[in-house]
């Protein structure tokens, strides 16, 4: 079946470091590809999506883009903030969003000031 | 837009015992979806509904667990005879159900079972 496997964590950056979250996934259709995050005592939000091959997803200064030659969508940011610390969960559902999402384990990030 | 509300936020119970969880979606959102969280781990896909029809369910839901949306608005997730396992974040997601509409979260129900 689909799935999704991302980076194990915990991540620790220092403050304006280049982050980079991989993610691949396993679909047998032309799944949507999301991020969502959950910040601390938070509930889970979405980030970013992408809904075809080549498309990025862009919010909050964190980018993705969706390669379906290498069945990834890793996610990056030029400068993190101590803000960003969170976890990240990589997913995709199998057709638009209205389909059950499929989550990645998901990756806990810190940011050292 | 008030956002998906669940309730309680924490629950717990002693082993056997049933509980029953609360979910309240964006208003004017036709598509309910349930999920488990456990610690350490991503959101798993437990059930959802099309208005008031369960359209899916997971393997992941026992006999121990119904679900139901009497009237298509909000919905209860109940588990019978709760056993240690059944302890997790319980989550509820709403959609429109209709375009590229993405799913919005609650903040979920913590279940502790003693």
């Amino acid at each position: 079946g689909d799935s999704v496997t991302q980076m194990e964590g915990p991540v620790t950056l220092s403050e304006e470091a280049f982050l980079t979250i991989n993610c691949t996934y396993t679909a047998t259709g032309y799944p949507s590809l999301f991020w969502y995050v959950q910040y601390p005592g938070e509930g889970l939000q979405l980030l970013l999506k992408a809904t075809k091959a080549d498309d990025k997803g862009s919010n909050k200064g964190f980018e993705a883009t969706y390669r379906k030659e290498t069945t990834s969508f890793h996610l990056e940011k030029g400068s993190v903030q101590v803000s960003d610390s969170a976890v990240y969960f990589c997913a995709l559902s199998d057709w638009g969003s209205a389909s059950k999402i499929i989550f990645g384990s998901g990756t806990r990030l810190s940011i050292r000031p | 837009d008030t956002g998906v509300s669940q309730d309680p936020r924490h629950k717990i119970t002693k082993r056997g015992q049933n509980v029953t969880f609360r979910c309240d979606p964006i208003s004017e959102h036709n598509r309910l979806y349930w999920y488990r969280q456990t610690l350490g781990q991503g959101p798993e896909f437990l059930t959802y509904f099309q208005n008031e029809a369960q359209l899916e369910k997971s393997r992941l839901l026992s006999d121990r667990f119904s679900a139901e949306r009497p009237k298509g608005s909000f919905s209860t997730l109940e588990i019978q005879r709760t056993e240690q396992g059944d302890s997790a974040m319980y989550l509820c997601a709403s959609s429109p159900g209709t375009g590229n509409q993405p799913q919005h979260f609650g903040d979920g129900t913590r279940l502790s079972i003693l």
